[in-house]
């Protein structure tokens, strides 16, 4: 049973465009919600997480939209670029389960020049 | 500061038999988590160790197990090899349970089942 729902699977978007993945999450208790940049034959590294006493969260470029109420939060990529395309995911955790995380399955993103 | 290192980095193995993964956490982290991507699965949580003691397990069989060293390195141990374990296999570490997050991933340790 996916916990965290991701769309859209793939994204294209041209450079200098917004890119934008939403998650939608069921399970109130999960309090930690990381968004995770993968690239072919890499782990994911970490690239902004927000806790649900935050509405945004903005780093540089990315920013973390949460809405709490609706049980969903998206990353939105500002000034999307070639160097951006990869596979982000996003996950939701709990204190209660160490943090273990629970990830969407995943958007393919293609920045294009 | 050196990341989460894992070994060995691929590995190709026949059904039925054993294998053991190594990771290595950040320095100072305490928390050892290992996941497994596989494809069209996505990555899927298996098992989490803090201070040496396995405190949490995801959806697997029993057949995938581990440990922790007083190092706090980790090895996850897969028996009776299926068809269906060909995955990458990540290990994360975070600072401990405590502060639980956030988890930094080694780049993974891919499995083939052949």
């Amino acid at each position: 049973q996916q916990q965290v729902k991701q769309s859209p699977q793939s994204l294209i978007v041209q450079k200098g465009g917004i890119s934008i993945i939403n998650c939608a999450y069921e399970n109130t208790a999960f309090d930690y919600f990381p968004w995770y940049q993968q690239f072919p034959g890499k782990g994911p590294a970490l690239l902004i997480a927000i806790r649900p006493d935050v509405s945004e969260k903005k780093e540089g470029r990315f920013t973390i939209s949460f809405n709490k109420s609706a049980k969903q939060f998206s990353l939105h990529i500002m000034d999307s670029q070639p160097g951006d395309s990869a596979t982000y995911f996003c996950a939701a955790s709990r204190a209660n389960s160490g943090y273990a995380l629970n990830f969407g399955k995943g958007t393919s993103l293609l920045v294009t020049p | 500061e050196a990341g989460v290192t894992q070994s060995p980095t691929h590995l190709i193995k026949t059904r039925g038999q054993q294998v053991t993964l190594r990771c290595s956490p950040i320095s100072g982290h305490t928390s050892v988590y290992w996941y497994q991507q596989a494809l069209g699965l996505g990555l899927q949580f298996l098992l989490w160790y803090d201070e040496g003691e396995e405190r949490n397990r995801g959806n697997f069989p029993p057949r995938f197990s581990g440990r922790q060293f007083p190092n706090y390195s980790s090895e996850l141990n897969v028996n009776a090899l299926e068809l269906e374990d060909s995955a990458l296999y990540l290990c994360a570490s975070s600072p401990g349970q405590t502060s639980g997050q956030p988890q930094h991933f080694g780049d993974g340790t891919r499995l083939s089942i052949l």
